[in-house]
């Protein structure tokens, strides 16, 4: 069965600081993989997805994730932080039928 | 293109009653995911349809169901509501469905649901 795990509930930067959230996954097969945000009282949104291609995903608003299959870890990074980028970061693995959701990782920013 | 659309934004009901979500896809999508978001329990799948058809269901209670229609708008119906049963209910659109790995789902704002 297939699933993901997010270290870290919460994380803070300052502004213009590295963001790097944390997701590692478990899966029998290979694995496809998202990150979806969620801004205050709205619905989720997809950053980037690993469907088995190249390894580093480009994402939207400057976000990257990388696919390392030797740590089963795809992790979010941004090189500088923006005020915006305050919300909820979801780590998801598609499974049979469904999307299995990560716990979350709350970002702050700092000015 | 229009996004997917969930209506209502906010519901307050009291336990024991019933309440129907509504959930119109993207344009051309024929499949609808329900997930239910709580705190405590994160974001859990509810069901997906397809073309009509129910094709998976996640470990709720048969309170919980829900129905497609011809056009893919689609409707969750929670009965005898409890007060668990507070929390922000996702839709999602996708156009092959759930069972293709690389299909992607598109999330509605959501409605969000309170139970007093």
């Amino acid at each position: 069965a297939q699933s993901v795990t997010q270290l870290g509930s919460h994380v803070s930067v300052s502004e213009g600081a590295l963001v790097l959230l944390r997701c590692n996954y478990s899966s029998s097969v290979p694995p496809y993989l998202f990150w979806y945000v969620q801004y205050p009282n709205q619905g989720l949104q997809l950053l980037l997805k690993y469907t088995s291609a190249a390894t580093l995903v480009k994402g939207i608003n400057g976000f990257e994730a990388e696919f390392k299959k030797s740590e089963t870890s795809f992790h979010l990074t941004k090189p500088s932080a923006h005020m915006s980028d305050a919300a909820e970061y979801f780590c998801a693995v598609k499974g049979t039928d469904k999307l299995i959701f990560g716990t979350g990782t709350r970002l702050q920013v700092f000015p | 293109k229009a996004g997917v659309t969930q209506t209502p934004r906010y519901l307050i009901k009291t336990r024991g009653q019933q309440v129907t979500l509504s959930c119109s896809p993207i344009s051309g999508h024929r499949s609808v995911s329900w997930y239910q978001q709580t705190p405590g329990q994160g974001l859990q799948f509810l069901f997906e349809y397809f073309s009509e058809t129910q094709r998976n269901k996640g470990n709720f209670p048969g309170r919980f169901s829900g129905r497609q229609f011809s056009n893919s708008r689609s409707e969750m119906n929670v009965s005898t509501l409890e007060l668990g049963d507070s929390a922000l209910y996702l839709c999602a659109s996708s156009l092959e469905g759930a069972r293709v790995n690389k299909n992607i789902q598109y999330f509605g704002a959501g409605t969000r649901l309170s139970v007093l």
